[in-house]
């Protein structure tokens, strides 16, 4: 079993629509989470952090259970330009320890579609 | 954006031939890691370093190598290249620290063909 796992999609979806992904992770001393956005060869790029209480920017909505051990990434209104594969990363560490491990998602494909 | 520059972006090589993927930042971060990317398929760790004189392999096997000389400069050489090489090549970097401070930073990639 991976370590983090994704549904890999693709979503295809009208624009306008509200998408949303889950990623669910194994390891409970899992200390930090992120949504990483990767266009077609391109690099990912940092999307939004995961906190505990949840939070968001402007049409996207992060939101993280412990308990049930998955971060959760909506979409609203989606554009076009939304069409791209969202990453889902997971810290495993302990604040201050260097020897963290960053762990990927394998990704979910979203396409927009007109 | 991220201070974090790869060269070459595309390299087409042929087999047997000695390559070296550059890659420095200017953020002053002490880690650094280079990925492995097919197209549309998932990222693999295949190297990673703490700081000066540090390297690690990462998770999925390879024969490439690294250095780690100078904070901000991370090369990776393959000292004879072969067409199962051929992929994309990610360097990154983060901050020491554990937390929310790490955020993860990826540079444009290389994207190297060996035929």
């Amino acid at each position: 079993r991976k370590e983090v796992e994704q549904d890999p999609g693709p979503f295809n979806v009208p624009e306008g629509a509200t998408v949303a992904f889950n990623c669910t992770y194994s390891n409970s001393a899992s200390q930090s989470f992120f949504w990483y956005r990767q266009d077609c060869r391109k690099e990912p790029k940092l999307l939004m952090s995961v906190y505990s209480s949840g939070n968001e920017d402007g049409r996207f909505t992060a939101q993280l259970n412990r308990a049930s051990q998955y971060i959760s990434l909506l979409i609203r209104d989606s554009k076009l330009s939304d069409s791209a594969t969202y990453l889902c990363v997971v810290n495993i560490s302990r604040v201050g320890d260097s020897s963290y491990k960053l762990i990927f998602g394998s990704g979910t494909r979203l396409l927009v579609r007109p | 954006e991220a201070d974090i520059y790869q060269t070459p972006r595309y390299l087409v090589i042929g087999t047997g031939k000695k390559i070296t993927l550059e890659c420095s930042q200017t953020m002053g971060h002490d880690k650094m890691y280079w990925y492995q990317q097919d197209p549309g398929m998932e990222l693999h760790l295949i190297h990673y370093s703490y700081g000066v004189n540090s390297t690690e392999k990462g998770d999925l096997s390879s024969e490439s190598t690294v250095s780690r000389i100078r904070t901000e400069h991370f090369p990776l050489t393959l000292e004879s290249a072969r067409p199962s090489h051929t992929s994309q090549y990610l360097c990154a970097s983060s901050e020491i620290t554990g937390g929310y401070g790490n955020t993860i930073y990826f540079g444009e990639g290389s994207w190297l063909t060996v035929v």
